[in-house]
C-alpha cells in the first residue's frame, strides 16, 4: 500500500528541547516536503527536497533543518523548540499531486 | 493579497443539495490546479485535478478559468458524508524543477440531515 508514515503522532515537549519528526514514504517519490498548519493560515511550505541530498527552504523555514540521505526518508529536525512552533506538521510526497502523511501535532510549552 | 483565496464558510446545506466553492488564485503563472479534501484533525487527501476544459468525477465537477484565474468544484446531491474543508491548491514551475504548491485555508463544509 502506498503510504507516508511520520512519527510521532503526537508530542508534548518544552522549549529548547531538540526533536526530530521522522517522515518515510514506500512510493519511490523524488520529491518531498514538509509543511505546517494553522487555524486561519492554511498549509504553509516549511522545507521541500527535490531529490537525495538536495533540500531547500520553503515559506517558513525559520527554526527548522532537514536531511535527505535517502530517498524514502525526509525527517524534519526543530533544533530548539519554541511555543510558536505549536502547529500541525505533514510530511508529503510526490510531485503535482501530493500524498500527506496522517500529521504530527506538536505542543512546544 | 493571499496568493490562494478561498470563502472559509462553513457552508451548511441539508443532504441532497447541490453546493458550489470558489477558489481565486493571484499567480498567472499557475500551471497546475487541485481540489483537496481534508477531514477533521486528518490529513489532506487529494479529491480531484482540474483541467482546462472542466472535468467530472462523479457527483463532483471541477472547472478552471484561467482568464478570471478562478477554479470551482461543484459537488451534487451532497451526501453527510461529503463533511469535511476543501483546499484549492495551486503550483507553479520554477527553474531548476522545483514545483511549489499553494494550498488556500480551506473552505468547510458540513452535511446536515
Amino acid at each position: 500500500e502506498a503510504q507516508v508514515t511520520q512519527n510521532p503522532r503526537y508530542l508534548i515537549t518544552v522549549t529548547g528541547k531538540k526533536l526530530t519528526v521522522t517522515c518515510s514514504q514506500n512510493m519511490n517519490h523524488e520529491y518531498m516536503s514538509w509543511y505546517r498548519q494553522d487555524p486561519g493560515l492554511g498549509l504553509r511550505q516549511i522545507y521541500y527536497s527535490m531529490n537525495v541530498e538536495v533540500t531547500d527552504k520553503g515559506d517558513v523555514p525559520e527554526g527548522y533543518k532537514v536531511s535527505r540521505k535517502e530517498k524514502r526518508n525526509f525527517p524534519l529536525i526543530l533544533e530548539s523548540p519554541s511555543p510558536n512552533q505549536t502547529s500541525l506538521y505533514f510530511c508529503a510526497s510526490g510531485r503535482g499531486a501530493q500524498y500527506f502523511g496522517p500529521g504530527t501535532r506538536l505542543l512546544v510549552l | 493579497r493571499k496568493e490562494v483565496e478561498q470563502d472559509p464558510g462553513p457552508f451548511n446545506v441539508p443532504e441532497g443539495a447541490t453546493v458550489a466553492f470558489n477558489c481565486t488564485y493571484s499567480n498567472s503563472a499557475s500551471q497546475s490546479f487541485f481540489w483537496y479534501r481534508q477531514d477533521c484533525r486528518k490529513e489532506p487527501k487529494l479529491l480531484m485535478s482540474v483541467y482546462s476544459s472542466g472535468n467530472e468525477d462523479g457527483r463532483f465537477t471541477a472547472q478552471l478559468n484561467r482568464a478570471s484565474q478562478y477554479i470551482s468544484l461543484l459537488i451534487r446531491d451532497s451526501k453527510l458524508s461529503d463533511s469535511a474543508t476543501y483546499l484549492c491548491v495551486v503550483t507553479t514551475d520554477f527553474s531548476g524543477g522545483y514545483n511549489k504548491l499553494i494550498f488556500g485555508a480551506g473552505t468547510r463544509l458540513a452535511v446536515h440531515p
